[in-house]
């Protein structure tokens, strides 16, 4: 089990450019978590989602940023025309189906940085 | 979920048992304790949870006072590579609120020689 898989794990972006970030959940787990962490800050819940639905965005900036989760692929974290404040470290967490007090396993994360 | 309270930081020498306070005094009935840490750049890693009894397994033991208000996290031998951020997290396990979890600002625990 190869665990939860981010990629890029470094990406570089200029300001106004788009970032794209991947997350192949645990096999077997239905649910993803976003998590952003600026230098020197905590973790930041961004957004939960399960196959094709978004069930609780709360954490996540109003402009410039979604996330998806589709039938087959992996969850995509999408930041339109990026500034330096996105820079950051971005995490994506999975669970299998909720049942009892399911833990979150995480990945490595995806650093961004915006020139 | 209930509010945790953890010191900032703390140190301990390594080869002896580190203890890890969590206060969450208003903790409810149907809410879990988490404990993840955070070693420098990687992501989050589970250790523990537990409601009620006291939990172990081959990371950490996990002691829940009676009343519930407070826990403590035991890293039975710690090693240079336990140095890491240390979060308490209170958690409703409620189909809606699916598994997130909300983190604090954590103890920051420095193992030394």
């Amino acid at each position: 089990n190869a665990g939860v898989m981010q990629n890029p794990r470094h990406l570089v972006r200029r300001r106004g450019q788009e970032a794209r970030l991947r997350c192949s959940p645990m096999k077997g787990h239905s649910h993803v978590y976003w998590y952003r962490q600026l230098p020197e800050e905590g973790l930041k819940f961004m957004v939960y989602l399960q196959k094709e639905n978004i069930i609780d965005e709360s954490g996540m900036p109003k402009e410039r940023f979604s996330a998806e989760f589709p039938k087959e692929g992996p969850s995509i974290l999408r930041i339109q025309q990026v500034v330096r404040g996105d820079s950051a470290a971005y995490f994506c967490a999975s669970s299998p189906r909720i049942a009892g007090a399911n833990v979150l396993t995480f990945g490595a994360g995806s650093r961004l940085t915006v020139l | 979920d209930a509010k945790t309270t953890q010191p900032t930081s703390m140190d301990c020498a390594e080869g002896r048992a580190a203890n890890l306070p969590c206060n969450h005094s208003t903790i409810s009935g149907n809410e879990y304790v988490y404990w993840y840490r955070q070693i420098h750049s990687q992501g989050p890693q589970y250790i523990i949870h537990g409601l009620k009894n006291n939990e172990t397994n081959e990371m950490a033991s996990l002691i829940i006072t009676e009343d519930r208000k407070s826990s403590t996290l035991i890293l039975p031998h710690a090693t240079l590579r336990d140095t890491a951020v240390y979060y308490c997290i209170v958690r409703v396990v409620e189909r809606a609120a699916g598994n997130k979890l909300t983190f604090g600002g954590g103890t920051r625990v420095l193992v030394k020689p």
